[in-house]
């Protein structure tokens, strides 16, 4: 079984769409959760990071529910520079990441 | 603050040639990883090192060697080139002083074995 596993999409919503990315993870004693964003060709960058209670950065709301072991990320009023692809990323206890293929997001005008 | 470089951005090898590719961070981060994304798959880890002196391997290490020279390097070894190998190599590093502590990663070395 993945470690992690995404929905791959893709997804194409229009500017202004509030759009959902769900995530399932495998190791339940993974410690902390995080969402990056990869643009095409570049390198992933922090998103955000994911608490327990949940959190919100602007248009974007990153929840958790351990019992069931699963991670979403919530994007309001969609930019076009929204437009990359989402990876959903637990940590283990040894420092370790691990990274979903990624659910890819195009806002179209 | 250059965060995480990486050398050279761009390379192509034959197929058994060596070379080694250069990661450093100027963040005084413990923790240093290497990964290789191919088209449609997430990062894989290739190796990591959780303080300067330790290597461990990760999920894919064959093939290659690491070095962590001093805290602030971690470098990847390909001794003998393989199509293969053909993919693009992001360097990271993250801090190791709580859960919060997240990963920086460099901007990817595009290399293409033939």
């Amino acid at each position: 079984r993945k470690e992690v596993e995404q929905d791959p999409g893709p997804f194409n919503v229009p500017e202004g769409a509030t759009v959902a990315f769900n995530c399932t993870y495998s190791n339940s004693a993974s410690q902390s959760f995080f969402w990056y964003r990869q643009d095409c060709r570049k390198e992933p960058k922090l998103l955000m990071s994911v608490y327990s209670s949940g959190n919100e950065d602007g248009r974007f709301t990153a929840q958790l529910n351990r019992a069931s072991q699963y991670i979403s990320l919530l994007i309001r009023d969609s930019k076009l520079s929204d437009s990359a692809t989402y990876l959903c990323v637990p940590k283990n206890t040894g420092n370790q990441f691990y990274f979903g293929t990624g659910t890819s997001l195009t806002v179209i005008p | 603050n250059a965060g995480v470089t990486q050398t050279p951005k761009f390379q192509v090898l034959k197929t058994g040639q060596s070379m080694t590719l250069q990661c450093a961070q100027d963040m005084n981060h413990n923790s240093m990883y290497w990964y290789r994304q191919d088209p449609g798959m997430g990062l894989r880890l290739i190796y990591y090192s959780a303080s300067e002196g330790t290597t461990d391997k990760g999920e894919v290490p064959n093939g290659y060697n690491v070095s962590r020279l001093n805290k602030r390097e971690f470098s990847l070894r390909l001794e003998s080139a393989a199509p293969s190998q053909t993919s693009v190599y992001f360097c990271a590093s993250s801090a190791t002083r709580g859960r919060t502590d997240t990963q920086y990663f460099g901007p990817g070395t595009r290399l293409t074995v033939l």
